[in-house]
């Protein structure tokens, strides 16, 4: 069964930069949720999209914006990187009334 | 607003042993959900389990198995047998609404559970 893609795998960036992290959700579901989870942390929840529009909002900082395309994938982009941001950024898109995690994306600030 | 508390932050066992890994919660919602996640070393969120508000009842899934009671909050999970590759980090998390769980999850800080050969 497909699972819920996201890319790149691995990023390393230094501060100050830019970094834009893929999700692609399983098809035909319409929801999309982004978390990230600092070094020896519990996930939060940092936004939402429904049929391409914000659903919710968490912890996110204004450095960082998303959005959800026509076709259903998400982007996560952050701006000014700071060495706090290095976590593990994992997407999640819901079907059958359950969340389905990806693999994540490990982001590394030096 | 919703809570997850898992108070044990290392549990650390020998092979063949019983572990009991405890999660209380709260939320006002009369309609939420409850779940456990398995964080192996590699990084990945491993579901586990879904529970609805208004099932109670107690299940088992082969060593595993999960005892939810409303009534002091609390949704325990229990590896029977432990074996070395159950060694991970496990979240419980809760979400409230009545869409079947797809609100955003709330995560407890997770417990580290260790087993030793």
């Amino acid at each position: 069964a497909a699972g819920v893609i996201q890319s790149p795998r691995h990023l390393i960036k230094e501060k100050r930069e830019t970094a834009t992290l893929k999700c692609y959700p399983i098809p035909r579901h319409d929801t999309v949720y982004w978390y990230q989870q600092g070094p020896g942390q519990d996930p939060q929840f940092l936004i939402s999209f429904y049929e391409k529009m914000q659903s919710d909002k968490g912890s996110i900082p204004d450095r960082f914006s998303a959005q959800q395309f026509s076709d259903y994938h998400s982007e996560l982009n952050m701006s000014s990187l700071e060495l706090g941001d290095s976590a593990l950024y994992f997407c999640a898109s819901r079907g059958d009334n359950e969340q389905y995690f990806g693999p994540g994306t490990r982001l590394t600030v030096t | 607003a919703q809570k997850v508390t898992q108070a044990q932050t290392e549990i650390s066992v020998v092979e063949k042993e019983d572990v009991t890994l405890d999660c209380v919660y709260e939320t006002r919602d009369t309609t939420y959900y409850l779940f456990w996640y398995k964080q192996p070393p590699s990084g990945e969120l491993v579901f586990l389990i879904r529970r609805n508000s208004f099932d109670e009842q107690n299940e088992i899934s082969g060593r595993y198995s999960w005892n939810f009671q409303k009534s002091t909050s609390s949704f325990n999970f229990t590896i029977t047998a432990s074996q070395v590759v159950d060694s991970a980090v496990y979240f419980c998390a809760l979400s409230e609404g009545d869409q079947g769980g797809s609100e955003k999850l709330v995560f407890g800080k997770g417990t580290k559970l260790t087993v030793n050969p």
